[in-house]
């Protein structure tokens, strides 16, 4: 079935280590982005990336990575762990932002750190 | 700052009944309202946007929505409510220019009792 795949669904890491989130798209979709969801905060901003060799940052960058090696592809990087970081993190891609079915979202992944 | 509220973090609707799940916004200019809706351990799911023209804009699910400028609010309502409508709606708002980004309200809990 098309649409955004994310792996793991979860993950718990300890304070300090690294790990990848992976976001794949089979849509040819231009756009792809990664939000986190906190209980009380809705979704934030991670990174974005409008086409592939293209990234910015959102509105909480700070401890993160990406890349857009290809237009399918668009991984997060934790490069250091921190308790702070433990949340519920969503890749979401659409042709362009004002694609009449809005963005579809991956199904998530959950990390906790410890 | 620009922003989205969502004044409720619950709503709780009879099954039949009208439902209205509140959203409103602060951002300068004509902006693009969404709304999402999010099941249990699921990604976020399109239900309908406002882009311009009628106030009254139909999304999926029977899902309806009412923008007026005047009180910038973006307010949900389906005319019957059931059962399976039970999850967390997110509102969410892309400012003008912003072209890659959503800011989203805190999300409101959908309870619909049988």
């Amino acid at each position: 079935n098309a649409g955004v795949t994310q792996t793991p669904k979860f993950q718990v890491l300890k304070t300090g280590q690294s790990m990848t989130l992976q976001c794949a798209q089979d849509m040819n979709h231009e756009y792809m982005s990664w939000y986190r969801q906190d209980p009380g905060m809705g979704l934030r901003l991670i990174h974005y990336s409008v086409g592939a060799g293209i990234t910015d940052q959102g509105e909480v960058p700070n401890g993160y990575n990406v890349s857009r090696s290809t237009t399918e592809d668009f991984p997060l990087r934790l490069l250091s762990a921190a308790p702070s970081q433990t949340s519920v993190y969503f890749c979401a891609s659409s042709y362009g932002a004002t694609d009449n079915y809005g963005y579809t979202f991956g199904s998530g992944t959950r990390l906790t750190v410890v | 700052a620009q922003s989205v509220a969502q004044p409720e973090d619950q709503v709780n609707v009879a099954e039949g009944n009208p439902l209205t799940v509140k959203c409103t916004y602060s951002v300068s200019g004509n902006p693009y309202l969404f709304w999402y809706v999010q099941y249990p351990n699921r990604g976020l799911q399109f239900l309908l946007k406002y882009i311009t023209g009628d106030n009254l804009v139909k999304g999926s699910y029977g899902f309806e929505a009412e923008f007026n400028k005047s009180q910038t609010s973006f307010h949900l309502k389906k005319p019957s409510a059931l059962v399976s409508d039970s999850a967390l709606y997110f509102c969410a708002v892309r400012p003008p220019r912003a072209t890659n980004k959503l800011i989203f309200g805190t999300g409101t809990l959908l309870a619909v009792q049988p």
